[in-house]
């Protein structure tokens, strides 16, 4: 499967913990997206990268977040000291510049966070 | 910022029935996306419209853009089961992000 790889499916954690997610973008592609979804709500954008450069932070992003994308391969999404309120649907998607602006943007099947 | 409103949250419809979402913008619209999700998955690419105007089709699935109304609907002729899930909504913001709204629930009764 050449697609969007995410791992872990689902994370269960305790309050305070480390917790960090992997993304596998389509091999092609040099863009990377995170987004963050709960319950009843459509995927708010956290942030985006184009090859290894971040180069926009959404303000939900708050300090105990942090994205990086060596190389500009695989990402990973680290959340430190976790809250309740972080428990939900982390998505990955990548797209390519030929695409256009914004271009399709190809999702996986993103890992659920669950912060007791 | 952009804010996208979907209508209606939830619709629950006879198999065979035809249905119609709206998504309406805050702002112009410059690009309207449609993904579908099922329920604790991934998003799935529907359709992208890209000028005022634009229909298009695939399968039994019909969107149109209409820029002036900002608006933009999905329409379903003759569901099936697997037309269920939940459907979304998206807009460019700037040139780097898709901003969504919050989905539309559809469950189809057999």
């Amino acid at each position: 499967d050449t697609g969007v790889s995410q791992n872990p499916r689902h994370k269960i954690t305790k309050r305070g913990q480390n917790v960090t997610f992997r993304c596998d973008p389509i091999s092609e592609h040099n863009r990377l997206y995170w987004y963050r979804q709960t319950l009843g709500q459509g995927p708010e954008f956290l942030t985006y990268f184009q090859n290894e450069a971040q180069l926009e932070k959404s303000r939900l992003l708050s300090d105990r977040f942090s994205a990086e994308r060596p190389k500009g391969s695989f990402s990973t999404l680290e959340i430190q000291r976790t809250e309740q309120g972080d428990s939900a649907m982390y998505l990955c998607a990548s797209s390519s510049l030929a695409g256009g602006p914004t271009g399709e943007l190809f999702f996986g099947e993103g890992s659920r966070l669950t912060v007791l | 910022s952009q804010e996208l409103e979907q209508s209606p949250q939830s619709l629950i419809v006879q198999e065979g029935k035809n249905l119609t979402i709206n998504c309406t913008s805050s702002k112009t619209l410059y690009g309207l996306y449609w993904y579908k999700q099922k329920y604790g998955e991934g998003l799935i690419f529907l359709m992208m419209l890209q000028k005022g105007g634009e229909e298009k089709s695939h399968e039994k699935i019909t969107a149109k853009l209409d820029e002036k109304k900002q608006q933009s609907s999905l329409h379903i002729t003759a569901s099936q089961p697997s037309h269920a899930g939940i459907y979304l909504c998206g807009a460019p913001q700037g040139a780097q992000k898709l901003v969504f709204g919050q989905g539309t629930r559809l469950t189809i009764n057999p």
